[in-house]
C-alpha cells in the first residue's frame, strides 16, 4: 500500500510571500488532515476534510491559510502571506474513517522555513 | 477536551523494557487511547490503541487501569532504533473531539 505523499519536501520563502503544499492521501481514504508541527512541539491540527467537505477548521488561521480538497482526493494547503512564525513542518494524514482503530497514516511532511 | 500529560524525556539502555506513562484525568466514557511514535524528519506513526485493560500487538503493549485516568505504553527489549518521540492521544471514535498531540516523551536509547 502506497503511503501518504507530500510535496515539496522542503521550501524556503521570504516573509510575505505565498506558498502551497500538496498532499495525495492513501487511495480510498475519505478523511484527510493537515497538521502544523513547530520545532519541539507536537503536531497541531489545522483542518480536517471528510471527502471534499470541511469537517473542522477551527484552528486554521483563515486570514492567511486556506485549504481545499477537490474531488475528495488530493489536497492543497496555502499560506498567503507567510509570516516568520509559520516556519514549521506541515504534515498531511489520512484515514478511512474519522477516528480509525489503526490510527492515521502520516506523510513525511513539508518543512517550511520563512526568512 | 481530554488533555494528556507525559514525561518530557526518558533514557533507557538497549535490551531493557521501557514503560512510558500518560495521564489523562478527564478522559470521557467514549474516549480511546492511542499512541504514536515519531522519528526525526518523519510524520508520526501509529503504534497501538486501547480502551481498557491490556492491548498487545507486535511492537508494544498498552496497559490501562480500571479508572482509565492513565495508561502505560510498554516497549519490550528496546534497541537504538526505538529512539523517538512518543505521543499519547485521547479521543472518541465518533470524531467528536479533536485529536490533540501534546509535546510527547522523547525516549533516548543508550547503547
Amino acid at each position: 500500500e502506497a503511503g501518504v505523499a507530500q510535496s515539496p519536501r522542503y521550501k524556503i520563502i521570504e516573509k510575505r510571500q505565498s506558498v502551497a503544499f500538496w498532499c495525495n492521501p492513501i487511495s480510498g481514504h475519505a478523511t484527510l488532515y493537515w497538521y502544523q508541527q513547530i520545532l519541539g512541539q507536537g503536531p497541531k491540527l489545522l483542518i480536517q476534510f471528510q471527502n471534499n467537505g470541511v469537517v473542522d477548521d477551527s484552528q486554521l488561521p483563515k486570514d492567511r491559510f486556506s485549504a481545499e480538497r477537490l474531488k475528495g482526493v488530493d489536497s492543497t494547503l496555502k499560506i498567503q502571506p507567510a509570516k516568520l512564525e509559520d516556519s514549521a513542518v506541515y504534515l498531511c494524514a489520512s484515514s478511512l474513517v474519522a477516528f480509525p482503530a489503526r490510527g492515521y497514516t502520516f506523510g513525511s511532511g513539508t518543512r517550511l522555513t520563512v526568512v | 477536551l481530554a488533555k494528556t500529560t507525559q514525561p518530557i524525556s526518558m533514557d533507557s539502555y538497549e535490551g531493557q523494557e521501557v514503560n512510558i506513562t500518560c495521564s489523562h484525568n478527564n478522559i470521557a466514557t467514549n474516549d480511546y487511547i492511542t499512541w504514536y511514535q515519531q522519528f526525526p524528519s518523519q510524520g508520526p506513526r501509529f503504534i497501538i490503541q486501547g480502551y481498557k485493560t491490556k492491548v498487545t500487538n507486535e511492537v508494544a503493549s498498552l496497559f490501562i487501569p480500571a479508572d482509565r485516568k492513565s495508561s502505560t505504553l510498554s516497549l519490550p527489549r528496546v534497541s537504538l532504533s526505538d529512539t523517538a518521540v512518543y505521543y499519547c492521544l485521547v479521543g472518541d471514535n465518533f470524531g467528536n473531539e479533536k485529536l490533540t498531540f501534546g509535546t510527547g516523551t522523547r525516549l533516548t536509547i543508550i547503547p
